[in-house]
């Protein structure tokens, strides 16, 4: 059975940081790509950052590219999301999603909430 | 950014009736579309990918078509387990994008 298991979620002031990750078990992690994907009452669903396989592809929508960071690490199933310079329109649920293919997402964690406030 | 625009925001039906979802792509999106299911306090679920293809363990009630800019998910006889909100999201180009919802509530 397929699990992704968040972790690292909280309140944080603005301009803080955090660092979510993501253990996964039940599938061949380095066979897959992941995926960080946050939801609001506002924005709804964004799929916010992506990581290849082999980790080499990354990618980022523009919000948060330069202050996000996704990583991974094949030898322990973990995916990482290291968020620098939060913003308070960066409060979210934060889940973590396995990649089907590239681009869909056939199973997801729990979700971690992150709440930017001072 | 392909925007995907999803109607109508709720859709009121009984149990046992046909639902029809429509999700609208900005621009094409070719078949790279997929369908979510989410219900209050759980994450989505993977329901349709690629337009017409349901995912693992999904019943043959749910079915989706369309392909472009148009796309349709259809629950051909709601079951109760059926009510919930079902998202749209395009694979097609970066970023990947869903669309805004699509409420099925009891009527």
């Amino acid at each position: 059975e397929v699990q992704l298991l968040e972790s690292g979620g909280g309140l944080v002031q603005p301009g803080g940081s955090l660092r979510l990750s993501c253990a996964a078990s039940g599938f061949t992690f380095s066979s897959y790509g992941m995926s960080w994907v946050r939801q609001t009452p506002g924005k709804g669903l964004e799929c916010i950052s992506t990581i290849s396989a082999s980790g080499g592809n990354t990618y980022y929508i523009d919000s948060v590219k330069a202050r996000f960071t996704i990583s991974r690490d094949n030898s322990k199933n973990t995916v990482h999301l290291q968020m620098n310079s939060l913003r308070a329109e960066d409060t979210a649920v934060y889940y973590c999603a396995k990649d089907r293919f590239i681009g869909d997402y056939d199973h997801w964690g729990q979700g971690t909430l992150v709440t930017v406030s001072s | 950014e392909i925007v995907l625009t999803q109607s109508p925001a709720t859709l009121s039906l009984s149990p046992r009736e046909r639902a029809t979802l429509s999700c609208r792509a900005s621009q094409s999106v070719f078949s790279f579309l997929a369908w979510y299911q989410q219900k209050p306090g759980q994450s989505p679920r993977l329901l349709i990918f690629d337009a017409s293809n349901r995912a693992t363990g999904i019943p043959a009630r749910f079915s989706g078509s369309g392909s472009g800019t148009d796309f349709t998910l259809t629950i051909s006889s709601l079951e109760p387990e059926d009510f919930a909100v079902y998202y749209c999201q395009q694979r097609s180009n970066w970023p990947f994008t869903f669309g805004g919802g699509t409420k099925v509530e009891i009527k």
